[in-house]
């Protein structure tokens, strides 16, 4: 069936540095990903999300790429900052006739120190 | 524009006990969604609704767990007989079923239950 892996559970990183969440994904359908972001005791929000091949998304300095040859959708950031400290899900869209159920990896929590 | 409003926004209960949850979806949106959360996962899917009828509750322990949505708006979930396992935040998340942004969940809140 239709899965999602998020492959690291923690990362700490130092303000201003680079940051690369990874994504994978199976699906037996045409894939639609998105990332979400949860901040401590709110709403998960959508981050950003695509279905182009090979083609950047960008959004609040946050951007993936979409590769269906490597069935990836990493989350990446030039230079973090301590307000970017949250839960971060890749999700998948299922398509078929529940095109518009997601399925959510387990998620990457990202703290961003001083 | 209001997002999706969910109550209570904790619970503790003793095994055994029952709750339910109520979710306020987006004005509008056609379909909303359950999700159960546990700590440090993500969210898994219980059941989805689209209007007032269920779309797939497959994943809704049916023992226990049991959702309506009566008009087609608001919806409650409800847990009878509570077990620890059943320790997660429950997520309401609603969506338009066309249109641009037909597969973009809003989700609310949730609710964090506690099952001592």
């Amino acid at each position: 069936g239709d899965s999602v892996t998020q492959t690291e559970g923690l990362v700490t990183l130092t303000k201003g540095l680079p940051v690369m969440l990874n994504c994978t994904y199976q699906t037996t359908y045409s894939p639609f990903l998105f990332w979400y972001v949860q901040h401590l005791n709110e709403a998960p929000k959508l981050l950003l999300k695509s279905s182009t091949d090979n083609k950047r998304t960008e959004h609040q300095g946050f951007y993936a790429t979409l590769h269906k040859s490597s069935s990836s959708f990493h989350l990446q950031k030039s230079s973090v900052q301590l307000s970017d400290s949250a839960l971060y899900f890749c999700a998948l869209s299922e398509g078929g006739s529940n095109y518009n159920v997601l399925y959510f990896g387990s998620g990457t929590k990202l703290t961003v120190e001083p | 524009e209001a997002g999706v409003t969910q109550s209570p926004r904790y619970a503790v209960l003793q095994e055994g006990q029952a709750v339910s949850f109520w979710c306020d979806p987006i004005s509008g949106h056609d379909t909303l969604y359950w999700y159960q959360q546990p700590r440090d996962q993500g969210p898994q899917l219980l059941v989805y609704f689209r209007d007032e009828a269920v779309i797939d509750n497959s994943q809704l322990p049916s023992d226990r767990f049991s959702a309506v949505r009566p008009k087609g708006t608001n919806s409650t979930l409800k847990i009878q007989s509570a077990k620890q396992g059943d320790t997660a935040t429950y997520l309401c998340a609603s969506s338009l079923d066309w249109g641009p942004s037909q597969n973009t969940l809003y989700f609310g809140a949730g609710t964090r239950l506690s099952v001592l």
